[in-house]
């Protein structure tokens, strides 16, 4: 079983629309919770963290967490062609220095 | 001009060669990573350092080396040994902090003539 799963699309979103992609994770101690976005070639850029039960939001991104089912998700607002990448989410267990990647979604916004 | 600086962008090896990968930060962050990127699979830790002159194994860590001997530096080797090593290869960084954030560089994708 997968540590970390994502699906791997692709996600296919007109422009304008709201964009969700989400991650279930198996390791129930895991404390931290990051979503990174990867343009084709480019290596991964940090957009969210999340630590806590809830959403977390920041301008069109949204993070959302519910433990108790162990799963992660990232929803963009109004999304632009320029949001077309492949979303990683990656989860770190209790007292590690590790994270552990998801395969990655790849998102498409159509105009 | 701060940040994380991975060089080469681009390398080629003949099988049979060792190469190393650079990896250098200037933001003062304590920890660093080195990562392996494949097609279609997520990012695999291959060593990773938490301070100068100590560094742990990853899951892939077999055929590669690494060396800390500066906060600022932690240079990958890819060696012979690697039967596989055509990828991307990704370092970033952590600072101390109680977030745990990592960072990544621009990477270096090698490939095995």
């Amino acid at each position: 079983q997968k540590e970390v799963e994502q699906n791997s699309g692709p996600l296919s979103v007109p422009e304008g629309a709201i964009a969700s992609l989400n991650c279930t994770y198996s390791d129930r101690v895991s404390q931290s919770f990051f979503w990174y976005r990867q343009y084709s070639g480019k290596s991964p850029e940090l957009i969210m963290s999340i630590y806590s039960n809830g959403d977390k939001e920041d301008g069109r991104f949204t993070a959302q967490l519910n433990k108790a089912s162990q799963y992660v998700s990232l929803l963009i607002r109004d999304s632009q062609p320029s949001d077309s990448a492949t979303y990683l989410c990656a989860v770190r267990s209790y007292n590690t220095d590790k994270l552990i990647f998801g395969t990655g979604t790849r998102l498409q916004v159509f105009p | 001009d701060g940040g994380i600086t991975q060089s080469p962008k681009y390398l080629f090896r003949k099988e049979g060669q060792n190469v190393t990968l650079s990896c250098e930060q200037n933001l003062n962050h304590d920890a660093m990573y080195w990562y392996r990127q494949d097609p279609g699979q997520g990012l695999r830790l291959i060593y990773y350092s938490q301070i100068v002159n100590d560094f742990q194994k990853g899951d892939i860590a077999e055929g590669y080396s690494v060396s800390r001997e500066k906060k600022e530096s932690f240079p990958l080797t890819v060696t012979s040994a690697q039967k596989n090593p055509t990828a991307f290869y990704l370092c970033a960084t952590q600072p101390r902090s109680a977030y745990n954030e990592q960072f990544f560089g621009p990477g270096t994708r090698l490939t095995v003539l």
